[in-house]
C-alpha cells in the first residue's frame, strides 16, 4: 500500500512553453501533498505544500505564478511550471501522506525536467 | 524551524559489513518522528526506517537499526551485514507530531558507497 504514482516520468519541453506535472495517491487519500526540487547530488528543497480544496502555500524564494499548483481532489494534485526556461531543468518529486494517520510521508518517482 | 544535519557527505562499507550513517538535529519540541529515507539511482524515495520521540525503544527493521538519543538530538542509523543493493543516498528527516500536514525537514544526504 501508499503507493504515490508521477506523470510523466521525464519530460523535454522548448523553452517558453508550459509542462504540466501530475501526482497521484493511487490507495490512499491525502489532503496534503507536497512538491519538492532536487539539483544533482542534493538534498530535497520544499517547494509548496499543496492542500486539497484550497491554495498552495509556498516556501520563501519560490514563485508561486511560475509553479503553479492545483489540489483538485483527495488523490491528485498538478504542478504546471509555466514559461519553463533551462535554469528550470529539474528533477521534481511530490509526495503525500495519507489523511488518517499522516505521519510518514510517501514519495513519488519524480519527474526529470529538461527545458531546451 | 527545525533543522536537520548529516556530517558525513559520503561513506563507504565493506560488503557484509557494519556502517553507521550520523544524523543530529535541532528542535524545541518533545514530541516528534525522525526518519530515515532512501534514494537509490533511480531517485525514488523509499522509506527505511520510522522512530517516535516518545518511544524509548530504537526502531529497528531487518538490517536496519537506529540509535536514538533524544538528550543528545541524535539520530544515527545502523545498516548491519551490508549489501551491494544498500548503495544509495541516505536522507535523515524530522517531522513534528501533531498535525497529518506537517512538512519534513531533511538533511543534506550522506552518499553511501558499498564495496564488493
Amino acid at each position: 500500500g501508499a503507493v504515490v504514482s508521477q506523470h510523466p516520468s521525464w519530460v523535454i519541453c522548448k523553452s517558453g512553453t508550459s509542462v504540466k506535472i501530475e501526482c497521484r495517491s493511487l490507495d490512499f487519500q491525502a489532503t496534503t501533498m507536497f512538491w519538492y526540487r532536487q539539483f544533482p547530488k542534493q538534498s530535497l528543497m520544499l517547494m509548496a505544500t499543496s492542500n486539497e480544496g484550497s491554495k498552495a502555500t509556498y516556501e520563501q524564494g519560490v514563485e508561486k505564478d511560475k509553479f503553479l499548483i492545483n489540489h483538485a481532489s483527495l488523490t491528485l494534485s498538478t504542478l504546471t511550471v509555466t514559461s519553463a526556461h533551462p535554469e528550470d531543468s529539474s528533477f521534481y518529486i511530490c509526495s503525500a501522506s495519507p489523511t488518517a494517520g499522516g505521519e510518514t510521508q510517501y514519495f513519488g518517482p519524480g519527474t526529470r525536467l529538461l527545458v531546451l | 524551524a527545525q533543522t536537520v544535519t548529516q556530517s558525513q557527505p559520503e561513506m563507504s562499507v565493506q560488503e557484509a559489513e557494519t556502517v553507521t550513517l550520523s544524523c543530529t538535529y535541532d528542535t524545541s519540541e518533545s514530541d516528534y518522528y525522525l526518519f530515515w529515507y532512501k534514494q537509490p539511482p533511480s531517485r525514488q524515495m523509499i522509506l527505511v526506517i520510522r522512530q517516535e520521540a516518545y518511544k524509548q525503544q530504537n526502531a529497528t527493521e531487518n538490517r536496519f537499526s537506529v540509535n536514538f538519543q533524544k538528550a543528545a538530538k541524535s539520530f544515527s542509523l545502523k545498516i548491519s551485514d551490508s549489501q551491494l543493493g544498500d548503495a544509495a543516498m541516505y536522507f535523515c528527516a524530522y517531522r513534528s507530531y501533531f498535525g497529518a500536514g506537517n512538512q519534513f525537514y531533511f538533511g543534506t544526504g550522506t552518499s553511501l558507497t558499498v564495496i564488493p
